[in-house]
């Protein structure tokens, strides 16, 4: 199945550019996700990226896919104190699993 | 956008006993939808892929008779956790896939269920 790994926390402070990466396994992967979760929430969809794509942006947030070292990034640029959350990425498989896999989450801490 | 939602937020129960999680699609039809656990500071454990009108697709190593899956309608999915135990005690999330979106792949999640077992 997919393995996908993220680092556990990331702190930046406020009005700076936050770099949340993201590595996986299946080469299958057809559609990349992020998501994000702020505490005792569900899941919101940020954004996605499509794997013949290398770079999406949408106003603050910009991913990046090196779909060669199957390495996604999502960049936030100008962080606020509001984005304080844990990141998910998902990778959608369309192999045989087609779902998704999430990673462990990166709990970005903004600092003022 | 897509809005799915979950009742109730949070719920405590008494060990034994069994509780129902609904999750709703608001403003779409969902064929498909999923029931995911979640443990403090830890990533999403899907449990099963419930499609409407037919029985769930359960993951490996997730007991089908404990957590019983029902996808009646279009709009509606229910979880019943049936004899519960203080280790059922998690945050539970529910998606659904908007298949007339055009981006059928894409989840859109509804905002969990705290499950305290006393």
């Amino acid at each position: 199945g997919e393995d996908v790994e993220q680092s556990l926390f990331l702190s930046v402070r406020e009005g700076d550019s936050s770099v949340i990466n993201c590595t996986y396994t299946d080469s299958s992967s057809t559609y990349l996700y992020w998501y994000k979760q702020e505490p005792g929430a569900g899941l919101q969809l940020l954004t996605y990226i499509f794997s013949n794509m290398d770079m999406k942006q949408d106003q603050r947030l910009t991913v990046l896919l090196n779909k060669k070292d199957k390495h996604l990034s999502l960049r936030i640029a100008d962080t606020q104190t509001g984005d304080s959350a844990i990141y998910f990425c998902a990778p959608f498989s369309s192999g045989s699993a087609r779902q998704l896999t999430f990673g462990s989450g990166t709990q970005l801490t903004v600092l003022p | 956008g897509a809005v799915v939602s979950q009742h109730p937020s949070r719920v405590i129960c008494k060990s034994g006993t069994s509780v129902k999680i609904e999750c709703r699609s608001l403003d779409f039809q969902a064929t498909t939808m999923f029931w995911y656990r979640q443990f403090p500071k830890q990533s999403l454990m899907l449990m099963a892929t419930s499609n409407e009108g037919s029985k769930a697709t359960y993951e490996q190593g997730v007991e089908k008779d404990k957590f019983l899956i029902n996808h009646a309608s279009l709009t509606l999915s229910t979880l019943t956790v049936t004899s519960a135990h203080p280790e059922d005690s998690s945050f539970y999330i529910c998606s659904a896939r908007d298949p007339a979106s055009g981006r059928g792949y894409e989840q859109y999640f509804g905002p969990g269920t705290r499950l305290t077992v006393t």
